[in-house]
């Protein structure tokens, strides 16, 4: 089945430290994109992808990094200069050809610093 | 500064009534708009609007846009348990070619008691 895998589901970094999360799409799109959700907040951006090998920040790039070279994979990794990166991670995909336009979400990973 | 804004931020009814959730939109370029349905991880799919489909209905949920007044409402009849979610609005922002961002509302926490 195609599909987005993100993983793990459950993450906990120290302070100062980077974690990596993973996202994985088996659907053949070609744009990706990284959410953050905060309890009692929606969706914002954090990077996203239309091809391979190129990104953009989003609303919130500030202390997180993306790197897409493969059009399967885009990981994004929460640096130490994130200040508050507990929160709820979701990365989603898209075909960008017009008249066939969705989103797939993955599952998620929820970081938690302690 | 694009914002999308929904009300209410979080509801509570019984099963079988009937619950109107609503989104408003400033947004340059408005392409379309989408509902999403989060139960506890991934948003699911539920309905998307543009300019040549205003109105969608599946069972007991239908929506509607109204692009003279820049909002949306989703309405469920007949609630059940399992209607208990996150409901998520989000309007697709045109850049130009084929790029799609979605940019999404705090979301409506709906909680339906028995």
């Amino acid at each position: 089945d195609g599909g987005i895998t993100q993983s793990p589901k459950y993450l906990f970094r120290k302070e100062g430290q980077n974690v990596t999360l993973s996202c994985e799409q088996n659907l053949n799109h070609d744009a990706m994109y990284w959410y953050r959700q905060d309890p009692g907040q929606g969706l914002r951006l954090i990077y996203y992808s239309q091809i391979v090998n190129d990104f953009q920040k989003g609303d919130i790039a500030e202390g997180y990094s993306v790197s897409r070279e493969k059009k399967e994979s885009f990981p994004l990794t929460v640096t130490s200069a994130q200040k508050n990166p507990t929160a709820f991670y979701l990365c989603a995909s898209s075909t960008s050809r017009r008249g066939d336009w969705g989103y797939t979400f993955g599952s998620g990973t929820r970081l938690t610093v302690v | 500064e694009d914002k999308v804004v929904q009300s209410p931020l979080s509801l509570v009814v019984h099963e079988g009534d009937t619950v109107t959730l609503n989104c408003s939109y400033e947004v340059t370029n408005f392409r379309s708009l989408l509902w999403y349905k989060q139960e506890k991880k991934a948003p699911t799919f539920l309905f998307m609007l543009t300019s040549s489909g205003i109105e969608k209905k599946s069972g007991r949920l239908s929506s509607i846009l109204d692009k003279k007044e820049l909002s949306s409402i989703l309405n469920i009849t007949a609630t059940q348990t399992g209607d208990s979610a996150i409901y998520l609005c989000a309007v697709e922002r045109g850049y130009g070619g084929a790029t799609n961002k979605l940019i999404f509302g705090t979301g409506t926490l709906l909680a339906v008691q028995p």
